[in-house]
């Protein structure tokens, strides 16, 4: 069964930094890009960025919001995507998930809380 | 950037009913569409994706169709556990856009 697990979210204060991570299992997790997408409370979904495979050189695309701010990475021996956020802002306050290519799956989620 | 105006934003609708969705991108982006549903609390899912493939697992009540700036999600006959948020997203060019949203609740 394909399966994604965020972890690392929690409450920080504004300026400092946090860093996601996504554990995949059950494919070959170096063959797909992998993305992120966030959900502020009550509101829509919106992608955060995206990393491609090592095949298509493991480049990165990210969201205006958060571009500068935010890195993707990946760990193909490892199965984990992260997402380095620094100089959090009280507007990426969010549920980050992240994703496979093609938007599916989808893991259930972090929270990340950006308040002082 | 590609915006995707999803309408209606919120419907209320009976259980049998035959639902439509519509989501218009700004600038043609052939059928890299999908749908996807959440309910509350939940992760997203994906139901439709190239605009009319309709995922593995899900009712077949569930349609998809269009290309180039005009997508519809089609439920035939709306069921008890279709009550929830339904997004587009187009994945055609950087950045991936959402539409924002659609809230399917009980009438």
């Amino acid at each position: 069964e394909v399966q994604l697990v965020e972890s690392g979210g929690g409450l920080v204060q504004p300026g400092r930094s946090l860093r996601l991570s996504c554990t995949a299992s059950g494919f070959t997790f170096g063959d797909y890009a992998m993305s992120w997408v966030r959900q502020a409370p009550g509101k829509g979904l919106e992608w955060v960025g995206f990393i491609r495979s090592k095949a298509y050189g493991g480049t990165t695309e990210y969201a205006a919001s958060v571009k500068g701010r935010f890195t993707i990475s990946r760990d193909d021996s490892k199965s984990i995507a992260y997402l380095q956020m620094n100089s959090l802002k009280t507007e990426d306050t969010a549920v980050y998930y992240c994703t496979r290519s093609g938007f599916d799956p989808w893991g259930q989620g972090t929270l990340v809380t950006v308040s002082s | 950037d590609i915006q995707m105006t999803q309408s209606p934003s919120a419907m209320s609708a009976s259980v049998g009913d035959r639902v439509t969705i519509t989501c218009r991108a700004s600038q043609g982006i052939s059928n890299y569409l999908a749908w996807f549903q959440q309910k509350p609390g939940k992760v997203p899912k994906r139901l439709i994706y190239a605009a009319s493939s309709l995922q593995s697992g899900v009712p077949s009540r569930f349609s998809g169709s269009g290309s180039g700036t005009e997508f519809t999600l089609t439920i035939s006959s709306l069921q008890p556990e279709d009550f929830a948020t339904y997004y587009c997203l187009q994945h055609n060019s950087y950045p991936p856009t959402f539409g924002g949203g659609t809230k399917v609740e009980i009438k």
